[in-house]
């Protein structure tokens, strides 16, 4: 078993639809969560960065912690064009320099 | 958010060639930086840890003859392909931690293309 599992998609969606984009991890020392957005042949851009269980908003995205069930979501409100890429989780267990543990993306592509 | 550049950002090079690709950090120090390896459409395979000042750390299965890591300074890390053959054609990526935060910063990508 993969330590983060990530949906493959991909996931097409009509512009202006609500996305859910979900991972699940099995190591309990996960206390660090992050949502990377990557354009084709481009490096990862971070998206949102968590610590807690709960949500947390910023514009059109949310995310989403919960430890007790091991699984982290990314919503996307209003989604655009633009919003086409592919999104990352990545998760790390210290503060600081750990190095992080990716899931294998999700692809999504938002059409006009 | 922290700014990391990648040198260069498309290289093609012959096989048994050697290839160096610069990470750094613009706006802050980095005592640690990522390289990551790529291949289309698959996720980031973390490939070894750069530490200023000491040897990197290779993960499993990376050789490490073969990947040569030197962090020169605490703005440059530099990742240098010995003896490229075609398999070593990929999407190679840096990343480095903000430091006193969590929050990693990944650089642009270097396209290594081997003939």
């Amino acid at each position: 078993q993969k330590e983060v599992e990530q949906d493959p998609g991909p996931l097409s969606v009509p512009e202006g639809a609500i996305v859910s984009l979900n991972c699940t991890y099995s190591n309990s020392a996960f206390q660090y969560f992050m949502w990377y957005r990557q354009y084709s042949r481009k490096g990862p851009e971070l998206l949102m960065y968590t610590y807690s269980s709960g949500n947390k908003e910023d514009g059109r995205f949310t995310a989403q912690v919960d430890k007790s069930s091991k699984y982290i979501s990314l919503f996307i409100r209003d989604s655009q064009p633009s919003d086409s890429a592919t999104y990352l989780c990545a998760m790390s267990a210290e503060l600081g320099t750990d190095k992080l543990i990716f899931g294998t993306g999700t692809r999504l592509q938002v059409f006009p | 958010g922290a700014v990391v550049s990648q040198h260069p950002s498309w290289v093609i090079c012959k096989s048994g060639t050697s290839v160096k690709i610069e990470c750094r950090s613009l706006d802050f120090q980095a005592t640690t930086m990522f390289w990551y390896r790529q291949f289309p459409k698959q996720s980031l395979m973390l490939m070894a840890t750069s530490n200023e000042g000491s040897k990197a750390t290779y993960e499993q299965g990376v050789e490490k003859d073969k990947f040569l890591i030197n962090h020169a300074s605490l703005t440059l890390s530099t990742l240098t392909v010995t003896s490229a053959h075609p398999e070593d054609s990929s999407f190679y990526i840096c990343s480095a931690p903000v430091p006193g935060r969590n929050e990693q910063y990944f650089g642009p990508g270097t396209r290594l293309t081997v003939t």
